[in-house]
């Protein structure tokens, strides 16, 4: 079973405030990307990263957000100053050796207050 | 732009009854289709996948083929069970835009 582990679980945070998602997956991979779910809503895609460098992002990937991947196996979601809308579980993947199959990560649920 | 349809739920049935989920698609070219599964709590589990024209993909008992000429990707169990219980989504991939688009998702509920 391909793993892909995300911390924290749940976050909770202040209107204005930075948070820093977490993704770590167990394996060496090329390609990692993030989504989000706002509740009871689809899921969206927010950026592909390939190579340390962002391939593809979506037009909710503003300039509040950025990912990065510091130290070769960490891949982290920031958010530099969160809003209420920004409220949603969000999922770190990556690939199965092919681009086209992705394995999530169980989400991480953020909730800004 | 390309975009991904399904039927709206929440859909409830009694155990062992037969399940279909529709799932139709608009896109260009020839996109990789799949059915992700999401449990109550819990993230996003690849179910099944097909990648191209007439390919049927299948696990755990469900089913789903390729059909390129009615661009349709439907999601059938014979006989779905309690646990099947959870939120199903129909996606497609395209490698021109390297990324997963997802269906808005449809409600199960399997009852005893």
């Amino acid at each position: 079973e391909p793993e892909v582990t995300q911390t924290p679980s749940h976050q909770v945070t202040q209107m204005g405030q930075e948070v820093i998602l977490r993704c770590v997956p167990i394996s060496n991979h090329l390609y990692f990307y993030w989504y989000r779910q706002i509740l009871g809503q689809k899921v969206e895609f927010l950026v592909s990263f390939y190579n340390n460098e962002i391939s593809e992002k979506s037009e909710i990937f503003d300039d509040q957000f950025s990912v990065e991947r510091p130290d070769g196996s960490n891949f982290t979601l920031k958010i530099r100053s969160t809003k209420l809308e920004d409220s949603a579980m969000y999922f770190c993947a990556r690939d199965a050796g092919s681009r086209e199959t992705q394995y999530f990560g169980p989400g991480t649920r953020l909730l800004v207050l | 732009g390309d975009s991904v349809t399904q039927m709206e739920g929440p859909v409830t049935l009694s155990e062992e009854a037969f399940l279909t989920i529709n799932c139709t698609y608009t896109a260009t070219g020839y996109p990789s289709l799949f059915w992700y599964v999401q449990y109550p709590g819990e993230g996003l589990q690849l179910l099944l996948k097909a990648t191209k024209a007439d390919d049927k993909g299948s696990n755990k008992g469900f089913e789903a083929t390729y059909r390129k000429e009615t661009t349709s990707f439907h999601l059938e169990k014979g006989s779905v069970q309690v646990s099947d219980s959870a939120v199903y989504f129909c996606a497609l991939f395209k490698t021109s835009y390297d990324k997963v688009i997802f269906g808005p998702g449809t409600s199960l509920s399997v009852i005893p």
